[in-house]
């Protein structure tokens, strides 16, 4: 079975860009959540989706928002990029309350 | 505030020597628990999970909870330097299903 798989591995942008990251979950699993990792703050929780619907949202600002599709593909969108937005995003895909990571996107802003 | 907290490290330990790793939390409803190792540059993965009281073994490692007290360790017997990596605690809040995780603490397994 293929694993987590996360589009790109490696963004660079710049302030006031925005950035769209793709996961695709493993088959059969229909809940997706997105994690933020930074060495200073550990990993953030940001939200997840389950059958389309997002079911947790952590607290980050608006800018940050996401999407599931009804493949169980999760998108995630930063709008107006600021230089403490980079770091290593990672996407986790469940089952029965296991979660898978990816290999996450490293987004750095300059 | 709900939170898990661990000890960011670094722990060293010899190699073949116990490891040991605490996490607290705060959320007495808390109910599930889990292990995660993330090696420098990769992704978390899972190691363990534990939802009773008490100890879960499973190879060299072993889970301990302690929901009255309110912690959760693991211990690895027979550190090996593979072994060095950062240990992701994380407890999950049945109400809405979230997971906290903790901060994480680095292992170095010293040969």
């Amino acid at each position: 079975k293929a694993g987590v798989t996360q589009t790109p591995r490696y963004l660079i942008k710049t302030r006031g860009q925005q950035v769209t990251l793709s996961c695709s979950p493993i088959s059969g699993h229909r809940s997706v959540s997105w994690y933020q990792q930074t060495p200073g703050q550990g990993l953030q929780f940001l939200f997840e989706y389950f059958s389309e619907t997002q079911r947790n949202k952590g607290n980050f600002p608006g800018r940050f928002s996401g999407r599931q599709f009804s493949n169980s593909r999760s998108e995630m969108n930063v709008s107006t990029l600021e230089l403490g937005d980079s770091a290593l995003y990672l996407c986790a895909s469940s089952s029965q309350g296991t979660l898978h990571f990816g290999n996450g996107t490293r987004l750095t802003v300059t | 505030q709900k939170e898990v907290e661990q000890n960011s490290g670094p722990l060293s330990v010899p190699e073949g020597a116990i490891a040991s790793l605490n996490c607290t939390y705060s959320d007495r409803v808390s109910q599930s628990f889990f292990w995660y190792r993330q090696y420098s540059g990769k992704s978390p993965e899972l190691i363990m999970s534990i939802y009773s009281n008490g100890d879960k073994e499973d190879g060299r490692f072993t889970a301990q909870l302690n929901k009255a007290s309110q912690y959760v360790s693991l211990l690895i017997r027979d550190s090996q330097p593979s072994d060095s990596a950062t240990y992701l605690c994380a407890v999950k809040m049945d109400s809405n299903y979230q997971l906290i995780w903790g901060a994480g603490t680095k292992l170095i397994i010293k040969p």
